[in-house]
């Protein structure tokens, strides 16, 4: 099974700022990362597939990179409304495996 | 634009049964694959089973081999998690999801339900 990392498991930081979350996968996954948002009670929305593929209506603050066993999730300026867990998923192979998930909070 | 709706979750005792529900509505069901994502009190995601659109392909996580079986009824727009055997650890809230696969074979979870809840207790 591939494994997924996360850093860090949890961060405050003020509105404005840049928030960068990496996710690590234990063998190549080229570019089959997604990445999740998590509210309180609410079901995860996808924000970003394929590594750095932004979804529709999602704002252009969220940005993702990376290829291979690396990923980079990035909140360009943190909003309050940005408060969340945010998850890495690999679809490269089943298990379909979730990373274990960043808590973002303001601080 | 598919919207997701479970329904089914409870309070089980340990051992017992239950089945969950996943009704779609707005877009072709029957053309998308679908999984079944649970997540603890507290805990991240994990993700529990997928079927494609034809029922040809079906998987597991390996803690549900055996226990849980996935199907669905593409005439009813409905996806289903039969749970057998359950434990203490299968509390959780169960999400199903679509799967939106692209051309290149890549895919993300696009759409997902509001979620059921499944507590296992005596």
């Amino acid at each position: 099974d591939i494994q997924m990392t996360q850093s860090p498991s949890s961060l405050s930081a003020s509105v404005g700022d840049r928030v960068t979350i990496t996710c690590q996968a234990s063998q190549d996954i080229t570019n089959s990362l997604n990445w999740y948002q998590q509210k309180s009670g609410k079901a995860p929305k996808l924000l970003i597939c394929d590594a750095s593929n932004l979804e529709t209506g999602v704002p252009s603050r969220f940005s993702g990179s990376g290829s291979g066993t690396d990923f980079t999730f990035t909140i360009s300026s943190l909003q309050p409304e940005d408060v969340a867990t945010y998850y890495c998923q690999q679809l490269d192979s089943l298990p379909f495996t979730f990373g274990p998930g960043t808590k973002v909070n303001i601080k | 634009e598919m919207q997701l709706v479970e329904s089914g979750g409870g309070l089980v005792k340990p051992g017992g049964s239950l089945r969950l529900s996943c009704e779609a509505s707005g877009v072709t069901f029957s053309t998308y694959s679908m999984n079944w994502v649970r997540q603890a009190p507290g805990k991240g995601l994990e993700w529990v089973s997928s079927i494609s659109s034809d029922s040809a392909y079906i998987y597991y996580a390996d803690l549900m081999k055996g226990r849980f079986t996935i199907s669905r009824d593409n005439a009813k727009n409905s996806l289903y998690l039969q749970m057998n055997g359950l434990r203490a650890e299968d509390t959780a809230v169960y999400y199903c999801a679509r799967i939106r696969m692209a051309a290149d074979g890549s895919g993300a979870f696009d759409i997902w339900g509001q979620g059921t809840m499944v507590t296992v207790s005596s």
